[in-house]
């Protein structure tokens, strides 16, 4: 079965460069979740989006931006990194139907700022 | 809101032997939750799920957890430990109606030979 896939599964950059994020929901999962999840933390949620539309906010840094497209992928947009967006960056996706809210997560991102 | 407490952030336990991972969980209403392992370097998995249709929950790789109101508790277990059951345990529920996960602060299981 088809699973989220998420682009690149690495990434190193540099204090104040850009990066973004890929995600690719399960097909016909119409809702997208970001988190980001710190070394020895647990997964904190970012932003989520509904039908290409967001529909919840969390703890994202006004330096973060996201978007989902007419494909229902996503992108997470990251400018001016600091060291401590150095994370695990999971995208999950799911059917809004599905009792239950199940989350399907994607492989995630490492990004490493240096 | 709904919130989830994870009551050890460490447990060691020997291969054979079973597994409890504790879970308390506040919430004004019946809650939605959820146990998702997490092995080293990798993504995070689904385990089981509370949707309130049965209080034991049956999951994959043998593990169960049973919701208890009384004890607003979602424990989780497993009768026999393997060495491939050592990861990052995450007591996880849903915040709000937009389905958004609150994450516990997760248990480090370690099974040792």
């Amino acid at each position: 079965a088809a699973g989220v896939i998420q682009s690149p599964r690495h990434l190193i950059k540099e204090k104040r460069e850009t990066a973004t994020l890929k995600c690719y929901p399960i097909p016909r999962h119409d809702t997208v979740y970001w988190y980001q999840q710190g070394p020895g933390q647990d997964p904190q949620f970012l932003i989520s989006f509904y039908e290409k539309m967001q529909s919840d906010k969390g703890s994202i840094p006004d330096r973060f931006s996201a978007q989902q497209f007419s494909d229902y992928h996503s992108e997470l947009n990251m400018s001016s990194l600091e060291l401590g967006d150095s994370a695990l960056y999971f995208c999950a996706s799911s059917l809004v139907a599905t009792p239950g809210g199940e989350q399907f997560f994607g492989p995630g991102t490492r990004l490493t700022v240096l | 809101a709904q919130s989830v407490t994870q009551l050890d952030s460490h447990v060691s336990v020997s291969e054979g032997t079973p597994v409890l991972l504790r879970c308390n969980y506040s919430s004004s209403y019946s809650p939605s939750l959820f146990w998702y392992v997490q092995h080293p370097n990798k993504g995070l998995q689904l385990l089981l799920k509370y949707t309130s249709a049965a209080t034991l929950v049956k999951g994959i790789n043998g593990f169960e957890a049973e919701f208890k109101k009384s004890e607003t508790s979602f424990h989780l277990t497993k009768p026999s430990a393997h060495m491939s059951d050592a990861a990052e345990y995450f007591c996880v529920g849903i915040s709000g109606n937009t389905g958004k996960l609150i994450f516990g602060q997760g248990t480090t299981l370690q099974v040792k030979p």
